[in-house]
């Protein structure tokens, strides 16, 4: 079955720092990535995604780097806000039908 | 434009009763899928569906089962409820195809 793991289960970060959470998946066939970022009592919410044929990506504050070689995937948020205090899970598919999750790392933003 | 939406919100059921849960999709939006989140876990792949048929499913149970209306809204049903199947039940639409899914804050399902 798929695995996608997380490094590590909680990050705490002062505000204005950078953070930095990673990602470990499993399948080498899966062709497009995905964070997430889930508030308390919501749903996940679309951070930034990239494709496997991409290495980085960048988005406003959000930065996603992809290394197919160790099956690695990593969300670098600049500048980081007390709004970014949230659960983030990275995601992968090989197809449009599924999304294989993380279990989530925990960012909490020290003010 | 209005987004996913999930009813209810919050339910408790008993063990070995039955549940119905409801996902309206996202204006334009044609394919439904289903996760469970347990708590302090990622969402799991339940099903997914499309043109009112199911489109792949994940590692659970027949008891799980669901349904898609013309207008693209969904329903989730679990039978034989166990305590395990206590989680946040997500529904996401998406445009098939698309990549683009779009999540409901959930159903917050206790067996007691």
């Amino acid at each position: 079955g798929e695995s996608v793991g997380l490094h590590l289960p909680t990050l705490s970060v002062q505000e204005g720092d950078n953070s930095i959470i990673n990602c470990a998946y499993s399948n080498s066939a899966s062709d497009y990535f995905i964070w997430y970022k889930q508030e308390s009592g919501k749903g996940p919410q679309f951070i930034i995604d990239i494709r496997s044929n991409m290495d980085k990506r960048q988005g406003q504050r959000v930065t996603v780097l992809l290394n197919k070689t160790v099956k690695h995937l990593s969300l670098q948020i600049a500048a980081t806000q007390p709004g970014d205090s949230a659960v983030y899970f990275c995601a992968e598919t090989p197809s449009s039908n599924q999304f294989y999750f993380g279990t989530g790392t925990s960012l909490t933003v020290i003010p | 434009e209005t987004g996913v939406t999930q009813s209810p919100t919050h339910l408790i059921k008993t063990r070995g009763q039955q549940v119905t849960l409801r996902c309206s999709s996202q204006s334009g939006h044609n394919t439904v899928s289903w996760y469970q989140q347990a708590l302090g876990q990622g969402p799991q792949f339940i099903f997914q569906y499309y043109r009112e048929e199911e489109n792949g499913r994940g590692n659970f149970p027949p008891r799980f089962s669901g349904l898609q209306f013309p207008n693209y809204s969904s329903e989730l049903n679990v039978n034989a409820l166990e305590l395990d199947d206590s989680a946040l039940y997500l529904c996401a639409s998406s445009f098939r195809g698309n990549y683009g899914y779009t999540f409901g804050s959930g159903t917050r399902l206790t067996v007691v």
